[in-house]
């Protein structure tokens, strides 16, 4: 089954500051990729999705990932945080190959300091 | 408003209960899941159903029954609750028929057995 790897818990940024997310997965065939955004006391939102195409995918409010077939990895950026993107990041990817059900990772917390 | 429609939003629970969390979905989407969300654990897949009338097993199925009677409702049944299940409970839906799969979340019910 396919697994997938977020690398940080808990990241704390000052407004402004650059923001990038680590997100690793294990199966190394095509892959649809995912990044999905819980804001505090919210349900799971989609950010945004990779498919196939360019590796660099961009999302809402001013998210992007790139896609790194080479290194397994799906990390997800932004230049400048807000205080408002403070929220948990989820990356998740089919359970295998073929499959509909998605694997999340176990999250990361991100809070902005404002 | 189309989406996913859980309930109780909340409920508290005796050890042993039997406990029934409803989710219904007005986008006729063809495939739903039930996810359970833990601190430092993410979310984790209990049950799913590609299509109505079909049901299959996630990560964390012990415990656990649905039923896909029709195309909108998808309840979880605990037969006789423990504490291990206390947690947020998010039930999804997504159209995997078009390929997109992308995962539209309840707001969530949170459980909690003593």
């Amino acid at each position: 089954a396919q697994s997938v790897s977020q690398h940080n818990h808990h990241v704390i940024l000052s407004e402004a500051a650059s923001l990038e997310l680590g997100c690793n997965y294990s199966y190394g065939g095509t892959v649809n990729l995912f990044w999905y955004v819980q804001y505090p006391g919210q349900h799971l939102q989609l950010l945004l999705k990779y498919f196939s195409g360019d590796p660099l995918v961009k999302g809402i409010k001013g998210f992007e990932a790139e896609f790194i077939k080479s290194k397994f990895s799906f990390n997800l950026r932004k230049p400048s945080v807000q205080w408002s993107d403070t929220a948990e990041y989820f990356c998740a990817v089919p359970r295998g190959a073929g499959s509909y059900q998605l694997t999340f990772g176990k999250g990361t917390k991100l809070s902005v300091i404002p | 408003i189309a989406g996913i429609t859980q309930a109780p939003t909340s409920q508290i629970l005796a050890a042993g209960r039997r406990m029934t969390l409803r989710c219904t979905q007005d986008m006729r989407h063809n495939a739903m899941y039930w996810y359970r969300q833990d601190l430092g654990l993410g979310l984790r897949l209990i049950h799913y159903s590609n299509t109505a009338g079909t049901t299959g097993k996630g990560e964390v199925p012990d415990g656990y029954s649905v039923s896909r009677a029709n195309t909108d409702d998808f309840p979880l049944t605990l037969a006789s609750a423990v504490p291990s299940q206390t947690s947020v409970y998010f039930c999804a839906s997504s159209d995997s028929i078009s390929g997109a799969n992308v995962l539209t979340f309840g707001a969530g019910s949170r459980l909690t057995v003593l």
